[in-house]
């Protein structure tokens, strides 16, 4: 089975600031990865597809990279709306354990 | 535009069987996997169950193994999932999924 490892668990920034969250994948995906951005209770939405498509009207601050088994999700400049948990989700399967970013 | 729209959930004691319905449109439902995704409350995602294309293939993280079924319908372009011996940590808020389309979500709760 195909493990997904997310790092940091929290991250601690300010507004402005340039964040990236990592993803690792136990063995190759290609790009069969998503980000996801989740507010307190709220359904999560998606920002990445396959790995650094960006959804459409999610802000051009987010980007994602990577393939096979490394994937980063950038936030180039947090915004107070940002604040939130981040999931990568290998398609169809395992989830990341998420990231919190914080204040 | 692709649509996940769903039924089913509620509330159900222990022990006790549910099955949710996802009724799938705007996209052809026999060309893709398609999943179910649950999140507990004040917990993280977790990823249930996946079936391909043609049901032939179906994979379920451990803790429902033997307890839920996927199983899809490409006639009514619907995916299922019926979930027996319901347990109090199967509580949770769950998603019909296809990559990274999502449905809206439908609340189980297994009390007493």
């Amino acid at each position: 089975d195909i493990q997904m490892t997310q790092s940091p668990s929290t991250l601690s920034a300010s507004v402005g600031d340039r964040v990236t969250i990592t993803c690792r994948a136990s063995q190759s995906i290609s790009a069969w990865l998503a980000w996801y951005q989740q507010k307190p209770g709220k359904a999560p939405k998606v920002l990445i597809y396959k790995a650094s498509t960006l959804e459409s009207g999610v802000p051009s601050r987010f980007s994602g990279s990577g393939s096979g088994t490394e994937f980063t999700l950038t936030i180039s400049s947090l915004q107070p709306d940002d604040f939130a948990t981040y999931y990568c989700q290998y398609y169809n399967n395992c989830f990341g354990g998420g990231t919190k970013v914080e204040i | 535009e692709v649509q996940l729209v769903q039924s089913g959930g509620g509330l159900v004691q222990p022990g006790g069987s549910l099955r949710l319905s996802c009724a799938a449109s705007g996209f052809i439902f026999s060309n893709y996997w398609m999943s179910w995704v649950r999140q507990a409350p004040g917990k993280g995602l977790e990823w249930v169950a996946n079936i391909k294309q043609d049901g032939s293939q179906k994979t379920y993280v451990g803790s429902v193994k033997g307890r839920f079924t996927i199983s899809r319908d490409n006639a009514k372009n619907s995916l299922y999932l019926q979930m027996n011996s319901l347990r109090a940590e199967d509580t949770a808020v769950y998603y019909c999924t296809r990559d990274e389309q999502w449905g809206q979500g439908t609340l189980v709760t297994v009390s007493s």
